[in-house]
């Protein structure tokens, strides 16, 4: 089965500074896809970057930019300039090339410090 | 506005009651997922459904039933073999149920036991 894990449970940033967040991922499957999901207080589930296993390069968005290393099997999270909206929770998820659902982590929390 | 709604926002059972959350979608998507959160924790896929009278158990379907009669509509029941229904539910869909296609969510049903 797959798995995704967070480690950073809580993470605290000055606003308009640089923060990472970390996720690693276990599988054995070829092709899957890689997301990162942002949940504010409002709870509404917000898609913010994805990744194909087969693209090598990083995609980004905007302030939002993913650091995908397949042989590591990690997949983390970069925001610059980050924003007071930029506050939530954080998932970073996992899904295969087949059809089934996303396997998620536990989430990271993140805090814009004024 | 095209999107996904979740009905309703909060839901309280009863011991031994069987309890239905909605959820609509006017994207024209195909697949629909169910997701349950408790504090703390990833989401975690119940059921989804690639196509009209057809659906799939997820990682916890016990306790839990499906329908999809309508391709916008893919109610959930709680049933009373759920002995700890207490958490966060959300809809979410996409335009197929390949592994590339986005998953958009709906807002959420939190539902509690009294």
């Amino acid at each position: 089965a797959q798995t995704v894990t967070q480690s950073q449970p809580e993470m605290s940033v000055q606003e308009a500074e640089t923060v990472t967040l970390s996720c690693t991922y276990d599988t054995s499957e070829s092709d899957y896809y890689l997301f990162w999901y942002k949940q504010p207080p409002s709870r509404q589930m917000i898609l913010v970057i994805r990744q194909e296993a087969y693209k090598q390069q990083n995609a980004t968005e905007n302030r939002f930019s993913v650091n995908f290393q397949k042989a590591a099997k990690s997949f983390s999270l970069k925001i610059s300039d980050s924003q007071l909206g930029d506050a939530a929770m954080y998932f970073c998820a996992y899904r295969t090339g087949g059809a089934d659902g996303l396997t998620f982590g536990k989430g990271t929390h993140l805090i814009i410090q004024p | 506005d095209g999107g996904i709604t979740q009905s309703p926002k909060y839901l309280f059972r009863k011991e031994g009651q069987n309890v239905t959350l909605s959820c609509e979608q006017n994207l024209n998507h195909d697949a629909m997922y169910w997701y349950r959160q408790d504090p703390g924790q990833g989401l975690r896929l119940i059921y989804y459904s690639q196509i009209v009278n057809d659906f799939q158990k997820g990682d916890i379907a016990e306790g839990y039933s499906v329908s999809r009669e309508k391709k916008e509509s893919f109610p959930l029941t709680v049933t009373s073999a759920q002995k700890n229904p207490t958490a966060f539910y959300l809809c979410a869909s996409s335009i197929g149920l390949q592994g590339k296609e986005t998953q958009y969510f709906g807002p959420g049903t939190r539902l509690l036991v009294l």
